[in-house]
């Protein structure tokens, strides 16, 4: 399995819904990040996960909450979210963070929050 | 924070043209990884580099790490339509701790190859 797996693909919400991201890769991967991706620009990271541990929060407002129930496992749990928060959001995996290893990517999950 | 500049933003050509993508920075980065994006799918990795003066081959597609590894190439050989999506360099910076562990992305270059 070389895949990347997110679910939903696409997601609607209300500013006032909870809802959740998931990310899925059996690789043995060891380092998991979360992106943001808005129209025409690039991906912009939010959060790395490296060993099951936040290692990296690229001060990312708190209605965004990741969280790595196991090593191939990554969620991303929205609460509250802005108009503006509407974007691509991919998920990535690397055998290792801060190594020369290439990231695998998802599909994305398209976000809209209406 | 490590600026890595795209050029150009976009490039249209014809099937069978050459082309070439450039990827410049004023930092030194440890590796720099090519991506393909293809409209609503995440980014596909093309190839990693990692020694200055690197030059590797894929297919039609030849990638060249700078001597000072600061600046990379992407240069397609007898552009295909398949080949159409946005490529995107992305860097591991050389190792400050804040920025161990991040892979920086250029802006991107939008190509277009028509039949």
């Amino acid at each position: 399995d070389t895949e990347v797996t997110q679910t939903p693909k696409h997601l609607v919400m209300g500013m006032t819904n909870k809802k959740s991201l998931k990310c899925e890769q059996h690789m043995g991967h060891r380092a998991m990040y979360w992106y943001k991706q808005k129209a025409k620009k690039p991906p912009e990271l939010m959060f790395v996960y490296s060993y099951e541990k936040l290692s990296i929060n690229e001060s990312v407002p708190s209605r965004f909450s990741p969280e790595c129930p196991n090593s191939s496992l990554l969620n991303l749990h929205l609460h509250a979210l802005q108009p503006e928060d509407s974007a691509l959001y991919l998920c990535a995996s690397s055998q290792e963070m801060g190594r020369a290893y290439g990231y695998t990517f998802g599909s994305g999950t398209r976000l809209t929050v209406v | 924070t490590q600026l890595l500049e795209q050029s150009p933003q976009f490039l249209s050509i014809q099937e069978g043209e050459n082309l070439t993508v450039y990827c410049n920075s004023s930092s030194v980065f440890s590796s720099l990884q090519w991506y393909r994006q293809e409209p609503g799918e995440g980014p596909v990795l093309l190839v990693t580099v990692v020694t200055g003066g690197e030059v590797k081959k894929l297919k039609r597609l030849t990638f060249q790490f700078g001597d000072a590894r600061k600046d990379s190439s992407l240069h397609i050989t007898a552009a295909q339509p398949g080949d159409t999506g946005l490529y995107l360099c992305a860097g591991a910076s050389e190792g400050t701790t804040d920025s161990w562990g991040k892979l920086q992305f250029g802006a991107g270059t939008q190509v277009v190859v028509t039949p």
